[in-house]
């Protein structure tokens, strides 16, 4: 089973700046299969990036995301007061499908 | 744009089975990936299986216990657990996973998405 490594756990952040959120897998995973969600309070989770890099419809350009082989990375270029939530990474590559257990980002 | 609908029982007893029905706004239920997921405080998000037009994957932690089956005249498809303990109290998700066509250097092939729609959870509960 793939390991999915997120970190920070919590990032403490004020409004309109940068956030780094960091996805490090156990075994290379192929760039097709390493995904981004976003889950708010009593909400499900929502696609933000698919194959690394690539924005679900109707995600902000504010979002982006990198990496390859182990190490995959998420930013937020300038934190809107909707974006203080939860991300989990998720891998497609291996079965069983696996997520990291998140990366809380808060208000400062 | 796609609605997915979780239904079934909130509380079921330890040693019963878990059934849960997903119900799909989609025109063709049988393209795409349909899945489930939970999430519990003690193990986050997990995967549990999935059912594309009649085949099926499921998380080898899971598999002995669980089947996942499709309903096409109905748009639904459906979760079983059986056995279930405490443990498998969870918040429980279907949602489901596009592919889409891209090409590279080498050549033309499908990729899976993500899980681009979630129905909004339905918690289950295993007591007595």
């Amino acid at each position: 089973e793939i390991v999915l490594t997120q970190s920070p756990g919590t990032l403490s952040l004020s409004p309109g700046e940068r956030a780094t959120l960091s996805c490090r897998a156990s075994q290379t995973i192929s760039r097709s299969f390493l995904a981004w969600y976003q889950q708010r309070p009593a909400q499900a989770p929502r696609l933000l990036i698919y194959a690394a890099s690539s924005r679900a419809p109707g995600v902000p350009d504010r979002f982006s995301g990198s990496g390859s082989g182990t190490d995959f990375t998420l930013n937020i270029s300038r934190l809107e007061p909707e974006d203080f939530s939860v991300y989990y990474c998720q891998q497609h590559d291996n079965s069983p499908w696996t997520f990291g257990q998140g990366t809380k980002v808060e208000i400062k | 744009h796609v609605q997915l609908q979780e239904s079934g029982p909130g509380l079921v007893k330890p040693s019963e089975t878990l059934s849960l029905t997903c119900a799909v706004s989609e025109d063709s239920i049988s393209n795409f990936y349909w899945n489930w997921l939970r999430q519990s405080p003690g193990k986050g998000l997990e995967w549990i299986g999935y059912i594309h037009y009649s085949s099926t994957h499921y998380n080898p932690s899971l598999k002995s216990r669980v089947t996942i089956s499709v309903d096409t005249s109905k748009n639904q498809f459906y979760l079983r657990l059986k056995s279930v303990t405490a443990a498998d109290t969870a918040v429980y998700f279907c949602a489901r996973v596009s592919e889409e066509g891209y090409c590279n250097k080498t050549g033309c092939t499908t990729r899976l998405t993500g899980f681009d729609y979630w129905g909004q959870g339905t918690l289950v509960t295993v007591s007595s």
